[in-house]
């Protein structure tokens, strides 16, 4: 059974200190790990797609990165806008339905 | 353009009453799922359907759940005789196509069950 465990699973930050989020994912095969935002009252936001180990994708203050055995979203100065809860998923291959952890609330304060 | 939209955004029912929930997903895109998530909780999948294929109903937990879609465009989730254990904020995304990773959702319906 596909498995997704985030931590930590909340996180406060000041303005402009730097930190990064974890996703330890157990597959079978993975086909993509994926990154989302999402604000209170609203559905996901799609961040990052990442594929293979060594992956690192960026968005703005935001880095994702990829091993075998986990993901990290980086959070360079992160600002109050960043406040949020980040999702991570995960697709085995051959399967379209993808397995959510639980999220990391993140709040920055100004 | 227009993203995905689901109705009502807030329900209120009583236990034992049957509940619809809508979904309007993104017009061309072909693939669309429903997750429910629990306060606290992660995404628990319940349904996809892409195309005119036959749809995954893998992930419904009893069979008070049902799913409908017509051709490629609005969905339907059904709940019959709901009970308090399924208050919860049902959230349907649609993607391009099945293959396609990146899902775009709606705002979700809250769901109380009282």
């Amino acid at each position: 059974e596909d498995q997704v465990t985030q931590s930590p699973e909340a996180l406060r930050l000041q303005e402009g200190e730097s930190s990064s989020l974890n996703c330890s994912y157990t597959v079978s095969g993975l086909r993509g790990l994926f990154w989302y935002r999402q604000d209170p009252g609203k559905g996901p936001e799609f961040l990052f797609t990442l594929y293979s180990a060594g992956e690192e994708k960026e968005k703005e203050r935001l880095k994702a990165t990829l091993t075998k055995k986990e993901s990290f979203l980086h959070i360079t100065a992160p600002k109050p806008e960043d406040s949020a809860t980040y999702l991570c998923a995960v697709q085995a291959g051959g399967s379209y339905i993808p397995t959510f952890g639980r999220g990391t609330s993140l709040i920055v304060h100004p | 353009g227009a993203g995905v939209s689901q109705s009502p955004s807030n329900k209120v029912t009583e236990k034992g009453k049957d509940v619809e929930l809508r979904c309007d997903p993104i017009s061309g895109h072909t693939a669309l799922y429903w997750y429910r998530q629990r306060l606290g909780q992660g995404l628990e999948f319940l349904i996809y359907f892409q195309g005119n294929s036959a749809p995954d109903k893998s992930g419904l937990p009893s069979d008070r759940f049902s799913a409908e879609r017509t051709g490629e465009s609005v969905s339907t989730l059904t709940i019959q005789r709901t009970q308090q254990e399924d208050s919860a904020v049902y959230l349907c995304a649609s993607s391009p196509d099945i293959i396609s990773y990146e899902q775009y959702f709606g705002p979700g319906t809250r769901l109380t069950v009282t």
